[in-house]
């Protein structure tokens, strides 16, 4: 696609519930990142993709959350037993995976727990 | 712990004057310094990229220097528009895929 996809671009639900968030990265990008952005935050980085590599999960903040991505495509980032404090907007970028690459983010989902 | 700060004030200025933002950093060296703009409701977009060597990068209107001394970048918009009105985010590396984002400062351009 012309850029990276991000599903559904807003989400609201209950405490407790499990969401999955969705990330189509544009194609011929091997480097896939996750982060999360608090209301008037900066970014915070939840984990890194690239290529067939083991993830860089360090930035994951508890087990409630885990992304997979299968090969050089799709990215899932779920979050179990949602909690209120997970209410934020969670952004995908995807680049050709060098040093000082420039990363192209999707639109975000916006994710409120009630 | 590897910083980086922004002003988290907003910055409002006068259509046409020059808009600088600062950028700093503590405890360490980036390698890389990316400026972003983001806007309300969308995702970050790349604006300029500057190496730990290079002093000073230049596109349009905009200009970012590096200045590894005082552990300072500064992003520069000249002949600033209402259009130019955004948050804008650095983020620095050091060298590897990861990258640290300051808290971005929000830019205001009056007419």
């Amino acid at each position: 696609g012309a850029g990276v996809s991000q599903s559904p671009s807003n989400k609201v639900t209950e405490k407790g519930k499990d969401v999955e968030l969705r990330c189509d990265p544009i194609s011929g990008h091997t480097a896939l990142y996750w982060y999360r952005q608090r209301l008037g935050q900066g970014l915070e980085f939840l984990i890194y993709f690239q290529g067939n590599s083991a993830p860089d999960k360090s930035g994951l903040p508890s087990d409630r959350f885990s992304a997979e991505r299968t090969g050089e495509s799709v990215s899932t980032l779920t979050i179990q037993r949602t909690q209120q404090e997970d209410s934020a907007v969670y952004l995908c970028a995807s680049s050709f995976g060098t040093s000082g690459d420039i990363q192209y983010f999707g639109a975000g989902t916006r994710l409120s727990v009630l | 712990s590897q910083k980086i700060e922004q002003n988290s004030e907003a910055l409002n200025i006068q259509e046409g004057k020059t808009a600088t933002l600062t950028c700093n950093y503590t405890n360490y060296s980036p390698a890389y310094l990316q400026w972003y703009r983001q806007d309300p409701g969308r995702g970050p977009v790349f604006l300029l990229l500057i190496r730990e060597n290079e002093k000073e990068k230049r596109k349009e209107r905009l200009k970012v220097t590096f200045d590894t001394t005082l552990k300072q970048s500064l992003f520069h918009i000249t002949a600033s528009q209402p259009a130019d009105s955004a948050t804008y985010l650095c983020a620095h590396s050091s060298g590897t895929y990861k990258y640290i984002f300051g808290t971005g400062t929000r830019l205001k351009v009056l007419a």
